[in-house]
């Protein structure tokens, strides 16, 4: 049974057009979590919420925002794509912040940017 | 910066061999490291994590703070563990998420 369910799993959007990638999750765990993972790279986190609470990474672009309106969903917005900005996003979960606990991710959602 | 280095891009053994992957971190305080799997086709998943201090699959990793290593063992590789394997640490006081090495592909051939 998937826990944590990213749509769509492959995206293309225009260069400058906004996308949304959505993550949904039925462990209703308190922080919810965006990474990007460009090819042969860690995955870098882009910011998560902690509840309500949104806490974003200092070196991630302006143009990548979220929203979570509820403890089950999470959204990225990417307002303007550019060609940098194709690459694997990953949506994760988990019980607590910190890493103490086991982290659930989605399957991943691949950008392609034209 | 806080880093968590995987040396080897790619590891290729044969069914049956030991099996190695390195990890080395750079860290602050008591560090919490991790090891994620991910097969093909599949998400990105917990395989075992240093305070366990369990096996899982075969596999087990030992925190040597000394050499800051946490390197990954099985000591017979089957078809079945081929895969991603990350590497992983707490953020301990600098943050509040998962940091990742870049990764080890693990091809297991008869």
């Amino acid at each position: 049974d998937a826990m944590v369910i990213q749509n769509p799993r492959y995206q293309v959007t225009q260069f400058g057009k906004p996308v949304t990638l959505s993550c949904s999750q039925t462990l209703n765990h308190n922080v919810m979590y965006w990474y990007q993972q460009k090819s042969s790279q860690a995955p870098k986190l882009l910011f998560h919420y902690y509840d309500k609470d949104f806490n974003n990474e200092a070196d991630t672009p302006d143009n990548f925002q979220s929203r979570r309106p509820n403890t089950s969903f999470c959204f990225l917005d990417i307002r303007s794509p550019g060609l940098g900005d194709a690459a694997m996003y990953l949506c994760a979960t988990s019980r607590t912040p910190g890493g103490e606990t086991e982290a659930f991710f989605g399957q991943g959602t691949r950008l392609t940017v034209v | 910066a806080q880093r968590v280095t995987q040396p080897e891009k790619l590891l290729s053994v044969f069914k049956g061999a030991p099996v190695e992957l390195k990890c080395n971190y750079s860290y602050s305080g008591s560090p919490e490291l991790f090891w994620y799997v991910q097969y093909s086709r599949q998400r990105l998943q917990l395989l075992l994590r240093h305070i366990s201090r369990e096996s899982i699959k075969g596999f087990t990793a030992d925190l040597n703070k000394g050499e800051t290593s946490f390197h990954l063992k099985k000591p017979f590789a089957q078809e079945e563990d081929s895969a991603m394997y990350y590497c992983a640490r707490g953020p301990g006081q600098a943050g509040t998420a998962l940091i990742f090495g870049k990764g080890t592909t693990l091809s297991v051939s008869s």
